[in-house]
This record gives C-alpha cells, sequence and structure tokens, in this order.
C-alpha cells in the first residue's frame, strides 16, 4: 500500500464566518484558474474560475483573488455553510500546456457548529 | 444529463490482474481525461483525448498504462498487470472545448492487494 501520504493543510472556521482559502501556483505565464471543491467520495466540482486579465470575480457567496505579482489566488467564502465543508483545489492552465490543468495539493475546510 | 460516468465505483484486485475501468463522457464534450489522485501526489493527469484522438499521454506512468477511446462516448483505462502502487481514485473529466466546463466523473477507487 502507500506509505505516508501528505497532510493537508486544514482550516477550521465557525458557521457563518468568512473563509478564505490560498493557493500559490507554479507557472507566471498560466492566463486561466479555477477553483474546484470535493466532497469525500466524490469528484472535484468547479466553483469558480478567473482569466488572467482579471484579478477578481464574484459569484454567489464566493470571490476568487489573483495576484499574478506574486501568483497567488484565493478563494472567500462568505457566511460559510456545514455544506461548504470539504477539500478545495486550485488549478491552473499553463501556456503550452494544451486543455491540461495542474491542480495544487489542497486544502481542507472544515466548518465547526 | 447524467453528467461524467464511470464504472466501477470501486475495485479491489490481486496484484498482477489486469483491471480495467471505463468512462463515459458528457454527450458533445470532445475532450477526455483521466486523472489519478493519491494523497502522496494529488491529482495528476495521466492521459487526454480529443475528438477520440489521445493527444497527450506524458502522464502515463507506465508501459502496464494504456487508454482507448473507440469512440466519442466511450472510454478504457487499462492497467496490466496491477501492483499495490496504483491504488487510488481514478477519474475520468470532459469538458467540450478545452479547459472550460471541465466536469468531472465520480471516480474509480482502486485497490490492488
Amino acid at each position: 500500500g502507500e506509505s505516508v501520504g501528505l497532510h493537508l493543510p486544514t482550516l477550521s472556521v465557525q458557521e457563518g464566518d468568512n473563509s478564505i482559502i490560498n493557493c500559490a501556483y507554479s507557472n507566471s505565464a498560466s492566463d486561466y484558474f479555477i477553483w474546484y471543491k470535493q466532497e469525500s467520495g466524490k469528484g472535484p466540482q468547479f466553483i469558480i474560475d478567473i482569466r488572467s486579465n482579471m484579478d477578481k470575480r464574484q459569484g454567489q457567496r464566493v470571490t476568487v483573488l489573483l495576484n499574478k505579482t506574486v501568483k497567488h489566488l484565493s478563494l472567500q467564502i462568505a457566511a460559510t455553510q456545514p455544506g461548504d465543508s470539504a477539500v478545495y483545489f486550485c488549478a491552473e492552465n499553463p501556456p503550452g500546456g494544451g486543455n491540461k490543468l495542474t491542480f495544487g495539493t489542497g486544502t481542507q475546510l472544515k466548518v465547526e457548529l | 444529463d447524467a453528467g461524467v460516468i464511470q464504472s466501477p465505483r470501486h475495485e479491489v484486485t490481486e496484484m498482477g490482474q489486469e483491471v480495467t475501468l471505463r468512462c463515459k463522457p458528457i454527450s458533445g464534450h470532445d475532450y477526455l481525461f483521466w486523472y489519478r489522485q493519491t494523497m502522496m501526489r494529488g491529482l495528476e493527469l495521466l492521459i487526454y483525448f480529443n475528438n477520440n484522438v489521445p493527444i497527450d499521454d506524458s502522464g502515463m506512468p507506465e508501459d502496464r498504462f494504456s487508454a482507448k477511446m473507440p469512440n466519442a462516448s466511450f472510454s478504457t483505462l487499462k492497467i496490466q498487470p496491477s501492483e499495490p502502487r496504483d491504488s487510488a481514485v481514478y477519474f475520468c473529466a470532459s469538458t467540450p472545448d478545452g479547459v472550460d466546463g471541465y466536469t468531472f466523473g465520480s471516480g474509480t477507487r482502486l485497490t490492488v492487494v
């Protein structure tokens, strides 16, 4: 079987608080970024995306911020709910990568009642 | 739309046996991707197809892995012979025309003993 695996960074928040999940991406020339949510036993689910010509994009209860200077993405979740508990991944589409996405290692979000 | 459909959901097999994982992409999606997820390495792209043609198989770990897409509605990932280190969750994803609209299936959890 597998040897000891990575321990995902964990963010614990109280229900109703705002959550901020951070991600450092690898390629400064990447032009498209996506945040995914993965619940236990399920595949990654699209949350929100952003292109490199923007620095902020808002969805329903979620906002993605892009800082190209330091190659940093963040996902903000407003009024966090128990149903938001999951692992969150950022992904980038690097130049020359065709239609491939490169995924980050993920952050576990735990919402406490 | 039923989404991306993968089968089986779980597979337990003995080392040395052949394993075949199956995927039905969303109708009309021209791109199909196979990913592997482990705690050690996260989500890794194995191979992807465009219009049933393999475009990039650089992520396929070794010759024991092979993938086919005989038509627009079906793809297989085969491991022969399987080894314990192949134990992982294997995801299939499809997208209409690029990285936009990436939709993942629920995955196949493979355990090789």
